[in-house]
């Protein structure tokens, strides 16, 4: 079964930064299944990137999605408040559907 | 737009069985699979299982064969979860989300069903 790890588990920046979250697979994974969710405090996630690197509808052009094979990232560009939240990066394989734990996004 | 709409919050006593409803709205459905997945108080994300449609099988991961059951009501666009033999450890919640035909992921999800395991 792959195992998806991100890193880092806690990520700390101030408005207007960049961050660049990652997510490591076990094993190679096909770039078509792999999405990233967002998670603010007390809600649902939200579908926020698919296929690695297309924008869900409604996502605004900061967050962008990339890599291939093992190694994925999302990044956000020019970090706001808003942006406080839990990230999840998901894969499907043919057992089911694999989270990462999750990456925790602090704005100072 | 889609739109899912689940049964509110539940305690339950260790044992008991938990039955958590996802109301369906807003697109059409033979396009569509629902997926049920859970959150444990400050874990990650973990999927349940899925149901196609109303006439197709559903697939449980492996952790919950033989305890869960996920149905479909065509005539009402309603999905249902059920949960036996609770325990502390299923103290979640629990999601129902959608997810386009072969998309592999979930594009609309419900607003999440506390149920609490408690003695």
């Amino acid at each position: 079964e792959i195992v998806l790890t991100q890193s880092p588990g806690t990520l700390s920046l101030s408005p207007g930064e960049r961050a660049t979250l990652s997510c490591r697979a076990s094993q190679s994974v096909s770039s078509n299944s792999l999405a990233w969710y967002q998670q603010k405090p007390g809600q649902a996630p939200r579908l926020l990137i698919y296929g690695a690197s297309i924008r869900a509808t409604g996502v605004p052009d900061r967050f962008s999605g990339g890599g291939s094979g093992t190694d994925f990232t999302l990044t956000i560009s020019r970090l706001e408040p808003e942006d406080l939240a839990v990230y999840h990066c998901q894969q499907y394989e043919l057992s089911g559907y694999i989270f990462g734990q999750g990456t925790k996004l602090e704005i100072k | 737009q889609v739109q899912l709409v689940q049964s509110g919050a539940e305690v339950k006593k260790p044992g008991a069985s938990v039955t958590v409803s996802c109301k369906a709205s807003g697109y059409t459905f033979s396009n569509y699979y629902i997926h049920w997945l859970r959150q444990a108080p400050g874990q990650g994300l973990e999927w349940m299982g899925i149901i196609r449609s109303s006439a197709g099988p559903s697939q449980y991961t492996q952790e919950f064969q033989g305890r869960v059951t996920m149905t479909w009501d065509a005539s009402t666009n309603t999905v249902y979860l059920h949960l036996s033999s609770l325990t502390s450890g299923d103290t979640a919640v629990y999601y129902c989300a959608s997810e386009k035909k072969e998309s592999y992921n979930f594009d609309f999800w419900g607003q999440g069903t506390l149920v609490t395991v408690s003695s």
